[in-house]
């Protein structure tokens, strides 16, 4: 079973709403990652997480909180977000940082 | 110069058609080499995964890594409509670095 699985397939958010992204594998990974993909670019790392803590942030704004409850769990919460912010979230995850890393299907965001 | 780059494409090519895509990179550190597929409005699926200059295969898909010319490439043999996707290289040494994408369409 190489599934990640992320959740809601698709959001629509207001600029001043608060919601979050889930995202969740059951392979025994231990490092997982958040990516934002605009259309036709290739995708953009966020954050990593390894053995569930923060070991890469990519500057990304402070509206972008990650979090992992646990192994196999990992959310994006997202808050005050901006119009240009409105993209593909890919969550990925691989057996240790730097393995090859499978991707779930993405939560599209729109943000209005 | 970007770290990672790919082939712009896009590319079009008949149904039955050997396809090569590639990749250069600049930085040595790079020691592991993947090639996704993406469908528009999905995620990116693992196609190859190399560590070593040489050659992989996987049924009609071949991933080449020459790590002395800093130079990567996915073969697909007898290509066939469902190939059309985004194709992604990628690599890991000291930090994970996709390519920009080459955008393959495999006419019937």
């Amino acid at each position: 079973d190489t599934e990640v699985t992320q959740t809601p397939k698709h959001l629509v958010m207001g600029m001043t709403n608060k919601k979050s992204l889930k995202c969740e594998q059951h392979m025994g990974h231990r490092a997982m990652y958040w990516y934002k993909q605009k259309a036709k670019k290739p995708p953009e790392l966020m954050f990593v997480y390894s053995y569930e803590k923060l070991s890469i942030n990519e500057s990304v704004p402070s509206r972008f909180s990650p979090e992992c409850p646990n192994s196999s769990l990992l959310n994006l919460h997202l808050h005050a977000l901006q119009p240009e912010d409105s993209a593909l979230y890919l969550c990925a995850s691989s057996q240790a940082a730097g393995e090859e890393q499978y991707f779930g299907p993405g939560t599209r965001l729109t943000v209005t | 110069q970007k770290e990672v780059e790919q082939d712009p494409g896009p590319l079009s090519v008949p149904e039955g058609a050997i396809v090569s895509l590639n990749c250069t990179y600049s930085n040595s550190a790079f020691q592991y080499f993947m090639w996704y597929r993406q469908y528009s409005r999905k995620g990116p699926e693992l196609l190859m995964y190399t560590y070593s200059s040489g050659n992989k295969e996987d049924g009609r898909f071949t991933a080449q890594v020459d790590k002395s010319s800093k130079y990567i490439s996915l073969f697909i043999r007898d290509s066939q409509p469902s190939d059309s996707a985004t194709y992604l290289c990628a690599m890991y040494g000291q930090n994970f670095v996709f390519g920009p994408g080459t955008r393959l369409s495999v006419l019937p």
